[in-house]
């Protein structure tokens, strides 16, 4: 089955610091996505990837970036990271663009901003 | 636009009850649905998708959802809740902007008493 690796679980950094969260697909998926989730709010999409250095802004782009230098890695930054940034942060791939097709999630890194 | 709407953010069911879980989209055409549930600690996996084949689809571990146009609706049951089906709950739909996206609903916490 296809594996969606976060590279941290828990990530607690302070305000201002430049963070950068990792993903890693292993199944050669073309798509790639960045999520975070709120409660209360669901899954926001924030940035996604359709090919290797190709972007495109979701829902929430403000205060991110994001760098797909390799198929299989998709990662996400956050410049000057502030309070209203802790969150989940969920990455998800899919095998093509199609609209039909389900995502696989990664088990989500937890970023504290103090 | 697309989007999706999640009626009760929590849901109380006895084990060996039915579950309920609302979900109603808005969507200018036919629409993909979808129903992930995240587990805790996990990432979100995908229960069932509907993609027009058929209006009553069957997912995993006995879940199913109806397809309902005239409703704009696509509410996921299950006859007889179980402990282990105690979980967050996310409705989607799949949105055609400048590329396929998914885009979640708040979600819905689902408690199963003993």
């Amino acid at each position: 089955d296809v594996k969606v690796t976060q590279s941290s679980r828990y990530l607690v950094k302070r305000t201002g610091e430049k963070v950068f969260l990792e993903c890693v697909q292993d199944m050669d998926h073309e798509n790639m996505f960045w999520y975070r989730q709120d409660p209360g709010l669901g899954l926001r999409l924030i940035y996604f990837s359709y090919d290797v250095k190709m972007k495109e802004k979701g829902d929430i782009p403000e205060g991110y970036s994001v760098s797909r230098e390799k198929k299989e890695r998709f990662s996400l930054i956050l410049e000057s990271a502030s309070t209203n940034q802790t969150s989940m942060y969920l990455c998800a791939s899919s095998l093509s663009g199609a609209a039909n097709e389900k995502l696989f999630f990664g088990s989500g890194t937890q970023l504290s901003v103090l | 636009a697309q989007s999706v709407t999640q009626l009760g953010s929590h849901v109380s069911v006895s084990e060996g009850a039915l579950v309920l879980l609302r979900c109603n989209y808005s969507s200018s055409v036919p629409p993909y649905l979808f129903w992930y549930v995240q587990y805790p600690n996990q990432g979100l996996q995908l229960l069932l998708k509907y993609t027009s084949a058929a209006t009553l689809v069957k997912g995993i571990n006995g879940f199913e959802a109806e397809f309902k146009k005239s409703e704009t609706s696509f509410h996921l049951t299950k006859p007889s809740a179980h402990m282990s089906d105690a979980a967050e709950y996310f409705c989607a739909v799949s949105r055609n902007t400048g590329g396929f996206k998914t885009i979640f609903g708040a979600g819905t916490r689902l408690f199963v008493k003993a």
